[in-house]
């Protein structure tokens, strides 16, 4: 069975700051996905970024980028330039690729608190 | 918006009733799945189907029951409500391209007083 684990439950940055999420994962499978997803107070469930475990390179999507370390088991996020609209619950998450039967497994989340 | 679309967006009802939660799926996708989301907590796995078939079970209570449907809505039923059972009720489904993640739907708020 794969597990996530966020260890850090609550994080603040200020407005236009760097900020870094950590997610570490547990599996024994080779061929699989990780994901971060983004959760404002709307409660909307929103894909952040992707990252597929056989590239190398790490994904990016505008000012947030993942640092993926393979062998760490290791899915880090890091929001550039933050915005008072990144306040929001993130949850890092993964999924094994088997095909049909193939559920995605969440992180408990980190609260994101994006201050002037 | 994500094209997964659920109905009702809230619901209150008392213990010991049933209900029924409805999804459906972006067009074309032939993967739902459902997960609870208890006030301040992660998201925990419920169910999926794939085409109408079971495919993964997670922790579902024998109380709650899904069924996909040949057009590929799904269905959730909760039964013998609990106060425990109030939470959110996600909807997601998946395509069919390599690494597809999960897109979702806006929930179903339930409330058991």
């Amino acid at each position: 069975a794969q597990t996530v684990t966020q260890s850090q439950p609550e994080m603040s940055v200020q407005e236009a700051e760097t900020v870094t999420l950590s997610c570490t994962y547990d599996t024994s499978e080779n061929n699989y996905y990780l994901f971060w997803y983004k959760q404002p107070p709307s409660r909307q469930m929103i894909l952040v970024i992707r990252q597929e475990a056989y590239k190398q390179q790490n994904a990016t999507e505008n000012r947030f980028s993942v640092n993926f370390q393979k062998a760490a088991k290791s899915f880090s996020l890091k929001i550039s330039d933050s915005q008072l609209g990144d306040t929001a619950m993130y949850f890092c998450a993964f999924r094994a690729n088997t095909g049909t039967a193939s559920k995605l497994t969440f992180g408990t989340g980190t609260r994101l608190q994006v201050t002037l | 918006d994500s094209g997964v679309t659920q109905t009702p967006k809230h619901l209150i009802t008392a213990t010991g009733q049933r209900v029924t939660l409805r999804c459906s799926p972006r067009s074309g996708d032939l993967s739902v799945y459902w997960y609870q989301q208890s006030l301040d907590q992660g998201l925990q796995f419920l169910i999926q189907y794939y085409n109408g078939e079971e495919r993964a079970k997670g922790n579902i209570l024998e109380r709650f029951s899904a069924q996909q449907f040949p057009d590929l809505h799904s269905e959730l039923n909760l039964s013998s409500l609990e106060l425990g059972d109030s939470a959110l009720y996600f909807c997601a489904s998946r395509g069919e391209v390599v690494g597809g993640e999960l897109f979702f739907g806006e929930g179903s708020r339930l409330t058991v007083l």
